[in-house]
């Protein structure tokens, strides 16, 4: 069982780079998300989407794009990375846009130099 | 934006201890309460999702209680054992943003054998 993939687990980056962040379900859920987790906060929601061609920002959208081109995929591009970016970034999807408990991908800890 | 205070942020207990923790979130603007066990290089795992008052759920050793007129959710375990250590995470989707997860900052618990 594949659940919620992410990658790449690591990645270092110097400022101004772009990258992408990696993120499939193989649940068929409709919702997937992007959070990220900095010291001493909680997961922090960066962008969502409720199904194929559906985003939506969340509380920290700043600086980060996602599209929906299918159900399973959804990537995260950072466009300029800045230092501030620095954190650990955790794809999470559910079944429903509405209802239910979140599953966690395993996570992909980003350094901006 | 939700605010969604977990207490305490960290907690040292016995093996065969009981303990709970409590989670806070704004009683006027509420729809539904997760909360979510996260392990050490693990991704979170879904414990329980919460809606109605006087909510009660258990899963083994552990339960919650939730009472949306206060605003507030308690976690329960007892007889706490060493691999009860993890951080504990509560989230909070308000109503009309159904969308929406607002994690709290999490109760970090070691069990010590």
């Amino acid at each position: 069982n594949a659940g919620v993939t992410q990658t790449p687990k690591f990645q270092v980056l110097k400022t101004g780079q772009s990258m992408t962040l990696q993120c499939a379900q193989d649940m068929n859920h409709e919702y997937m998300s992007w959070y990220r987790q900095d010291p001493g906060m909680g997961l922090r929601l960066i962008h969502y989407s409720v199904g194929a061609g559906i985003t939506d920002q969340g509380e920290v959208p700043n600086g980060y794009n996602v599209s929906r081109s299918t159900t399973e995929d959804f990537p995260l591009r950072l466009l300029s990375a800045a230092p501030s970016q620095t954190s650990v970034y955790f794809c999470a999807s559910r079944v429903t846009p509405n209802t239910g408990e979140l599953f966690f991908g395993e996570g992909s800890r980003l350094t901006v130099l | 934006i939700l605010n969604v205070e977990q207490s305490p942020q960290s907690l040292h207990v016995q093996e065969g201890d009981s303990t709970n923790f409590t989670c806070s979130f704004p009683s006027s603007n509420f729809y539904a309460l997760h909360w979510y066990r996260w392990e050490t290089a693990k991704s979170p795992e879904a414990l329980f999702v919460m809606t109605l008052n006087g909510d009660e759920k258990k899963k083994g050793r552990i339960s919650a209680t939730l009472n949306t007129k206060e605003g507030y959710s308690y976690l329960y375990i007892k007889g706490s054992q060493p691999e009860d250590s993890a951080t504990y995470l509560c989230a909070s989707t308000p109503w009309g943003g159904y969308n929406k997860l607002i994690f709290g900052a999490g109760t970090r618990l070691a069990v010590h054998p």
